[in-house]
């Protein structure tokens, strides 16, 4: 598959802060996706881009496809104490039909 | 709001074995995958499936793995002989038609083999 480098690997938060995370390509995807999963659970969408350039926002959520495909970052505003989690990102290529790939993860703790 | 179940959330078996990995996407959807996380590593894409056969699959999914939909609402992932390399959580997902249609994921099965 392609490799997607997602950084930081992990990151400890102070509720109330803004936190920044970001994936980069050496391929060009059509499609970059954010989900969040948390333990027990499958990931959860949070947010899709489908065009270069794309800002799209979800609550505190804001996620850009970046202008030259091969990247995208999602930014966390006023984080709470419930965003806590393992945040993917995960692009498409096509015509594969969702065979995504997808990054390694970034971890968010909340810094008590 | 509807979702994806998977069954069981943790299997164990010994290394030989067949397993049987079960999931019932959301009702309307007809286009359903497999995917694993080895753990700490990252999700990974095996197969994709749509109109009762398999559309796409990676390098993973060898002539051990196999795919089924036995009836309308069931979509099982069947292992013939397990290895201690397929330890993972295997996550089953679901789409609706449409090129934008979301994914949605179950919450996976843990397989364990010992």
């Amino acid at each position: 598959g392609q490799q997607l480098n997602q950084s930081p690997q992990s990151m400890f938060i102070q509720e109330g802060e803004d936190v920044s995370m970001n994936c980069t390509s050496s391929s060009i995807f059509n499609t970059w996706l954010w989900y969040k999963q948390e333990p027990g659970e499958g990931p959860v969408l949070l947010i899709a881009l489908y065009k270069a350039g794309e800002l799209t926002s979800n609550g505190r959520l804001t996620a850009q496809f970046g202008i030259t495909r091969k990247d995208s970052f999602l930014n966390i505003s006023a984080s709470i104490p419930s965003d806590v989690g393992i945040y993917f990102c995960a692009g498409r290529i096509p015509p594969n039909d969702y065979k995504l790939s997808f990054g390694a993860g970034t971890t968010v703790t909340v810094r008590a | 709001e509807p979702e994806v179940t998977q069954t069981p959330s943790h299997q164990v078996t010994q290394m030989g074995q067949e397993v049987i990995l079960r999931c019932v996407p959301i009702s309307n959807h007809l286009y359903f995958y497999w995917y694993r996380q080895i753990l700490g590593q990252k999700v990974e894409f095996l197969v994709s499936f749509y109109n009762n056969e398999i559309s796409e699959k990676s390098e993973i999914f060898d002539d051990q793995f196999s795919v089924e939909r036995p009836d309308g609402s069931n979509f099982t992932l069947k292992i013939r002989s397990t290895k201690l390399e397929d330890s993972a959580m295997y996550f089953c997902a679901s789409r609706a038609q449409g090129a934008r249609s979301p994914l949605h994921f179950g919450n996976g099965t843990r397989l364990t083999v010992t």
